[in-house]
């Protein structure tokens, strides 16, 4: 258990669809990154929260938004599904580890989403 | 932007070493990380290189010319369990990790 909680594991969905995922980061890290991994493709990065503010941005569709909370998991909502956006969903959380500036990340177990 | 590039596949025989290579050009680095990931699963980290060189952890070595922008995987004594995707990562100067596509390791009896 890498202490990165993300519900659902599996979620199956009609195109036009809303979906949202969740990540709970390990205790201590403020960080939470969005990762999509579609079938035999590399993770793309998506966005960036850092302690409930958006810090960096990746290619993110305009359909999906996100949103980290106060207790610090976050949300990513997919809107207007596609048959495309079909993918593992990972979410990771990182915390500094040494003064040079080391953040280790560490990955959830993923979320996987299929557009029927 | 950010271009990371692996080789797509590469088989190896149990027992013997492999080495996978990794060339990036990015706007920013803040070190050079390898993931380990088998079908349908999370990555999970192997190593971290910040500063030219070889790091050695067990079986697994990785190593770094900055001014090159290349690294290295190298793996001994492989075995069956070591079938997966490796993946090499970029940390830029906002802390973000960017990925390569992955290389996909068969290692063969």
């Amino acid at each position: 258990d890498s202490g990165v909680t993300q519900t659902p594991k599996h979620l199956i969905t009609a195109t036009g669809q809303r979906v949202t995922l969740r990540c709970s980061p390990r205790s201590g890290d403020l960080s939470v990154y969005w990762y999509q991994q579609s079938l035999d493709q590399g993770l793309q990065f998506l966005i960036q929260y850092y302690n409930g503010e958006e810090r960096a941005k990746g290619n993110i569709l305009e359909r999906f938004s996100a949103q980290q909370f106060p207790d610090l998991h976050s949300e990513l909502n997919l809107s207007s599904l596609e048959l495309g956006d079909s993918a593992l969903y990972f979410c990771a959380s990182s915390v500094r580890r040494d003064p040079q500036g080391y953040y280790g990340y560490t990955f959830g177990s993923g979320t996987r989403l299929t557009v029927v | 932007g950010q271009n990371i590039d692996q080789p797509t596949e590469m088989t190896a025989t149990e027992g013997a070493i492999v080495q996978i290579n990794c060339t990036y050009q990015t706007s920013g680095f803040n070190g050079l990380f390898w993931y380990q990931q088998h079908a349908g699963e999370a990555p999970t980290f192997l190593s971290y290189n910040v500063l030219d060189g070889l790091e050695e952890k067990g079986r697994f070595s990785s190593f770094l010319s900055r001014s090159k922008g290349y690294s290295y995987l190298l793996l001994k004594e492989l075995q069956m369990k070591d079938s997966a995707s490796y993946l090499c990562a970029v940390q830029t100067g906002a802390n973000n990790l960017f990925f390569g596509t992955g290389t996909r390791l068969t290692v063969i009896p």
